[in-house]
């Protein structure tokens, strides 16, 4: 059985990057694709970006900019990166198995911004 | 992006009885459209994908069906695990975009 866990920073500064990891077990994260979403405050959800098996990602364009998502296959493990986070990122953010729908989640992880 | 519009909110209901929650797409999706259940302490769960197939484990109770940009996720006959949180996800085309949720409660 395939499970998922985000590990990192509770709070993080304005300006700064945010940083997480999601630690795969059960399943290799050179199958499928493997993908990050958030909730805000008030419950709206933003699905962030992917990376595939292959190590190609593909981002929201509305954090195209700021965001990276890469791995680490070693470890069984894929990351987050945002750069530049404001007070609109604090979010719980979820790391999930995907393929267009999101099968397997982690618990998620929340991230306050604040100063 | 696609929005999605979802609705009731808030929903209030009793054990045994049937709800209807309603997904509305700002254009078409065909029939990509999934259902998730949030509850408190557990995962995200996967319930429908392609707007009307039921994931592996998802009991027979739930139903989802629509097309284009009108959506229903049915849930007869409540069992008191169904309380939860319900959104929807178009999963249609980049970026996947999610529907707003809805509180299902007991009455």
């Amino acid at each position: 059985e395939v499970q998922l866990q985000e590990s990192g920073p509770g709070l993080v500064k304005p300006s700064q990057s945010l940083s997480l990891t999601c630690s795969v077990t059960g399943y290799s994260i050179t199958s499928n694709y493997w993908g990050w979403i958030r909730k805000f405050p008030g419950n709206k959800m933003e699905w962030m970006g992917y990376i595939s098996y292959s190590g190609s990602t593909s981002y929201n364009p509305s954090l195209k900019s700021r965001i990276s998502i890469t791995r680490d296959t070693s470890k069984n493990q894929f990351f987050l990166q945002l750069n530049s986070v404001t007070t609109e990122d604090t979010a719980t953010y979820y790391c999930a198995r995907f393929y267009y729908v999101m099968d397997a989640w982690g618990q998620g992880a929340s991230v306050t911004v604040s100063s | 992006d696609v929005q999605m519009t979802q609705s009731p909110s808030y929903l209030a209901a009793s054990p045994g009885e049937s709800v209807s929650i309603s997904c509305k797409a700002s254009k078409s999706i065909n029939t990509y459209l999934a259902w998730y259940q949030e509850k408190p302490g557990k995962t995200n769960k996967l319930l429908i994908y392609s707007g009307s197939t039921l994931q592996s484990g998802t009991p027979s109770r739930f139903s989802g069906s629509g097309s284009g940009t009108d959506f229903t996720l049915t849930i007869r006959s409540l069992e008191p695990e169904d309380f939860a949180v319900y959104y929807c996800q178009q999963h249609n085309e980049y970026p996947f975009t999610f529907g707003s949720g809805t509180k299902l409660e007991i009455k």
